[in-house]
């Protein structure tokens, strides 16, 4: 049960240059989610899929695209990184969007190890 | 502008003893509370939540508290034990889920 795989774990990039972070779950679950961490901020959400063939941007969008390619698969394209884009980034899952609450009260998101993106 | 703020960046207990992890939120639309746990190298887990017409819940070892007239939810751990070191983030969920910026929490041996 590999839950929600990240690739790749590491990764550097120059300024200008393009790439996607992909991400995959198998719990069939409905909605799934782009999150980075920066120090002292915690984490903030990027994009969000609620379900298949539906994305929006969350707090932070600016600078990314994402594709929600079948049920299983979401993934996060920098068309052209900046420094300001170094960070770890985590992609989640969950039943139900977020706010809706599911069977069990609160919507309980199941996260991915995380990619660390280096931009120089 | 912060919604969820743990103004505490990190803490350090002793094995065995009481851990107590604060958060305080600014936005009343907020309606679950959340905590979870991150290790180095992975992502966050869930930990325990809290629903805003509780006042308390309880899952063994651990405990969220949430005074609502104050914005203010804790996390305590009793007892404390080494595999608690972690980062804890509480989240609370309106439309989406808002992350504070997390307590680094050492238990020493």
């Amino acid at each position: 049960n590999a839950g929600v795989t990240q690739t790749p774990k590491f990764q550097v990039l120059k300024t200008g240059q393009s790439m996607t972070l992909q991400c995959a779950q198998d719990m069939n679950h409905n909605s799934m989610y782009w999150y980075r961490q920066d120090p002292g901020m915690g984490l903030r959400l990027i994009y969000y899929s609620a379900s298949e063939g539906t994305t929006d941007k969350g707090e932070v969008p600016n600078g990314y695209n994402v594709s929600r390619l079948n049920k299983r698969e979401f993934s996060l394209r920098l068309e052209s990184a900046a420094p300001s884009q170094t960070s770890v980034y985590f992609c989640a899952s969950s039943t139900v969007p977020t706010g809706g609450r599911g069977n069990s009260g609160a919507n309980v998101l199941t996260f991915g190890a995380g990619s660390r993106l280096t931009v120089l | 502008d912060q919604q969820v703020k743990q103004n505490s960046p990190s803490l350090s207990v002793q094995e065995g003893r009481i851990s107590i992890l604060n958060c305080d939120y600014t936005n009343s639309m907020f309606d679950y509370f959340l905590w979870y746990k991150k290790y180095p190298a992975e992502g966050p887990t869930f930990l325990i939540s809290i629903s805003s017409i509780k006042d308390k819940n309880e899952d063994g070892r651990f405990t969220v508290f949430l005074n609502k007239s104050a914005k203010h939810l804790s996390l305590h751990i009793v007892p404390s034990q080494p595999g608690d070191s972690a980062v804890y983030f509480c989240a609370a969920v309106a439309r989406q889920l808002t992350f504070g910026s997390g307590t680094q929490l050492t238990v020493l041996p």
